[in-house]
């Protein structure tokens, strides 16, 4: 089986522009969670969705939304770019979830905003 | 609110020896799970090991254990028979039952395996 896809795999935007990430998860996986890597705030969990609905979300601004399509791929977009949203952005996908299911994470996108 | 720490930045180990990371945690719920994972260079995460907290017999994976102190909070990782291989950031995290898929991660303790 393939694993976690997640395009573009590095990205350089400027301040105030949007950025729309993709993540396709393991055939079948329902759910798909996104995290921020950053050197200063470690990793932080951004939101997650299942079927096509937001489950969970964490402690970002209104600028970080994403969603799930039927076929459960994902997007995340952040609008507005600021500085310090460069970052490694993660994507993991999991069969019905933690904790019923592991994660398997993909190998991120690396965006850098000038 | 969750918590998880890693005292460690950074430790070494030469090759075929054991090695130990330490982690804590803090939680007020009673159903809860803690990770580790592994991140290498290509940056992606690899699920190491994982034990449920209601479970008191300690998870192994091949030369991977974990010493599980529920009482002191306390989540340390055993690597035996050290690789090469194993040379990466290892990441402690814990996760509660009704959280989803929302983990909690430690700042990570960066493992060089010498030859």
């Amino acid at each position: 089986k393939a694993g976690v896809t997640q395009t573009p795999r590095y990205l350089i935007k400027t301040r105030g522009q949007q950025v729309t990430l993709s993540c396709s998860p393991i055939s079948g996986h329902r759910s798909v969670s996104w995290y921020q890597q950053t050197p200063g705030q470690g990793l932080q969990f951004l939101f997650e969705y299942f079927s096509e609905t937001q489950r969970n979300k964490g402690n970002f601004p209104g600028r970080f939304s994403g969603r799930q399509f039927s076929n459960s791929r994902s997007e995340m977009n952040v609008s507005t770019l600021e500085l310090g949203d460069s970052a490694l952005y993660l994507c993991a996908s999991s069969l019905e979830g933690a904790p019923l299911s592991p994660l398997h994470f993909g190998n991120g996108t690396r965006l850098t905003v000038t | 609110a969750q918590t998880v720490t890693q005292s460690q930045p950074e430790m070494s180990v030469q090759e075929a020896e054991t090695v130990t990371l330490s982690c804590t945690y803090d939680t007020s719920e009673s159903d809860y799970y803690l990770f580790w994972y592994k991140q290498p260079p290509s940056r992606q995460m690899i699920l190491v090991i994982r034990q449920e907290a209601y479970k008191q017999q300690n998870a192994t994976e091949n030369r991977f254990s974990v010493n599980f102190q529920k009482a002191a909070k306390s989540f340390s990782l055993k690597i035996s028979d050290s690789q090469l291989g194993d040379a990466a950031m290892y990441f402690c995290a814990q996760l509660e039952e009704t959280s989803g898929s929302r983990l909690t991660f430690g700042e990570g303790t960066q493992l060089t395996v010498n030859p």
